[in-house]
């Protein structure tokens, strides 16, 4: 099992729509999770962190779940401009050493 | 501004040169970091430094090497070992005491021709 896995999609929705993306991890002592948005050809920008159960900024609202060990990105009344690729990123667990570990991705397009 | 940044934008090299990659960061960070991205996959760690001269491999490291003699700096060298060298590579820093939030430059594409 991948470390991180996530559904690449593309998911195409119209604008306003609720879209979901869900992430698995497989080390079940992650305490910390994130979420970065990639648009094309640019670099990875911090989106949200999850510590607990869940986080809610404006729009967006990430949730974990411990027991199936899986995170999800939940965006409320999509814009254009959320059309770009959500990586999942979890902190890699390794004695000494602190990195991510990053998923491949779900790309969302956003169409008018 | 504080940032990161990473030259050039765009890297052109033939087969069986080395090429070096530049990353500088003026956020005061000890932790760098480099990832490798290739089309439709995650970023993979090639390798990272917490503080001045010492640095450790990451997951992808043969074919690669880093140095880093002053805190704001830490170039990569992508060597004629590499075999598939062609990607986008992304340079990370982050403060020691919270190495979960990382800022990235904005990335160079490097193609071999």
């Amino acid at each position: 099992r991948k470390e991180v896995e996530q559904d690449p999609g593309p998911f195409n929705v119209p604008e306003g729509a609720t879209v979901a993306f869900n992430c698995t991890y497989s080390n079940s002592a992650s305490q910390s999770f994130f979420w970065y948005r990639q648009d094309c050809r640019k670099e990875p920008k911090l989106l949200m962190s999850v510590y607990s159960s869940g986080n809610e900024d404006g729009r967006f609202t990430a949730q974990l779940n411990r027991a199936s060990q899986y995170i999800s990105l939940l965006i409320r009344d999509s814009k254009l401009s959320d059309s770009a690729t959500y990586l999942c990123v979890v902190p890699n667990m390794d004695t000494g050493r602190r990195a991510l570990t990053f998923g491949s991705g779900t790309r969302l397009q956003v169409q008018p | 501004d504080g940032g990161i940044t990473q030259s050039p934008k765009y890297l052109f090299r033939k087969e069986g040169q080395n090429v070096t990659l530049s990353c500088e960061q003026n956020l005061n960070h000890d932790a760098m970091y480099w990832y490798r991205q290739d089309p439709g996959q995650g970023l993979r760690l090639i390798y990272y430094s917490q503080i001045v001269n010492d640095f450790q491999k990451g997951d992808i490291a043969e074919g690669y090497s880093v140095s880093r003699e002053k805190k704001e700096s830490f170039p990569l060298t992508v060597t004629s070992a590499q075999k598939n060298p062609t990607a986008f590579y992304l340079c990370a820093s982050s403060s020691l005491a919270d190495t979960d939030t990382q800022y990235f430059g904005p990335g160079t594409r490097l193609t071999v021709l």
